[in-house]
């Protein structure tokens, strides 16, 4: 059974600054690893998909990489600014027959003060 | 192209009552997906929805919750005589297909209070 683990729960940094969110995994046989920002009573905002055949997905100041070997992600957030403030989900998408089952994490709480 | 819409997006309700949380996907989009977040957990998958077919309901619990998606109109979840756990925001993701079912784009929830 997949299980998702984000670290940190929480995490507090002055604009500006560069930071990585972790995302772990228990099983490496997910088809791919998708990181999503949630707002405060809002759905899901999907930012990067890195399918299983990848390595990492860049956009914008966003850069997420996937190392299947270790059971691990991470989202790298460059110059942050206050806008960026949200929680940040990772979800694996479960491969062979469970290919539609997205497993979250509980996600990370990020403030980015100005 | 609007995107996933779910109503009621606020929805309160007694214990006992029953809940009907309705789903729209996404225009050309025939597979819907439910799922849950309870406070201080991760979105968990509860069902799997094509037209008139339900795919997967391993995620949904055995009693008081039901699922469909008709040939017509929205994919509807229904809790039947709510309890107090059952508060949570339930959300709603659609695909075009099933080779898709990793491009799912999400609704913005319902959030659900049982008093």
């Amino acid at each position: 059974k997949q299980e998702v683990t984000q670290i940190p729960a929480a995490l507090s940094v002055p604009e500006g600054e560069n930071l990585v969110l972790n995302c772990s995994f228990t099983d490496s046989a997910i088809y791919n690893l998708q990181w999503f920002r949630q707002d405060p009573g809002k759905g899901l905002t999907s930012l990067l998909l890195i399918q299983s055949s990848q390595r990492e997905q860049t956009s914008g100041r966003l850069n997420a990489s996937l190392d299947k070997s270790s059971g691990r992600s991470t989202l790298y957030i460059a110059a942050s600014q206050p806008g960026d403030s949200a929680t940040y989900l990772c979800a694996g998408l479960g491969s062979g027959g469970s290919n539609y089952k997205l497993t979250f994490g509980k996600g990370t709480l990020l403030t980015v003060n100005p | 192209n609007a995107g996933v819409m779910q109503n009621p997006r606020h929805l309160v309700r007694r214990r006992g009552q029953e809940a009907r949380l309705r789903c729209s996907p996404m225009k050309g989009h025939s597979h819907v997906y439910w799922y849950r977040q309870l406070p201080e957990e991760g979105l968990k998958f509860m069902v799997y929805l094509q037209k008139e077919n339900i795919i997967d309901e391993s995620g949904m619990p055995k009693e008081r919750f039901s699922a469909e998606f008709p040939k017509e109109g929205p994919s509807i979840l229904r809790i039947q005589q709510v309890v107090r756990g059952d508060s949570a925001a339930y959300f709603c993701a659609s695909s075009p297909s099933a080779s898709e079912a990793y491009e799912q784009y999400f609704g913005p929830g319902t959030r659900l209070t049982v008093t």
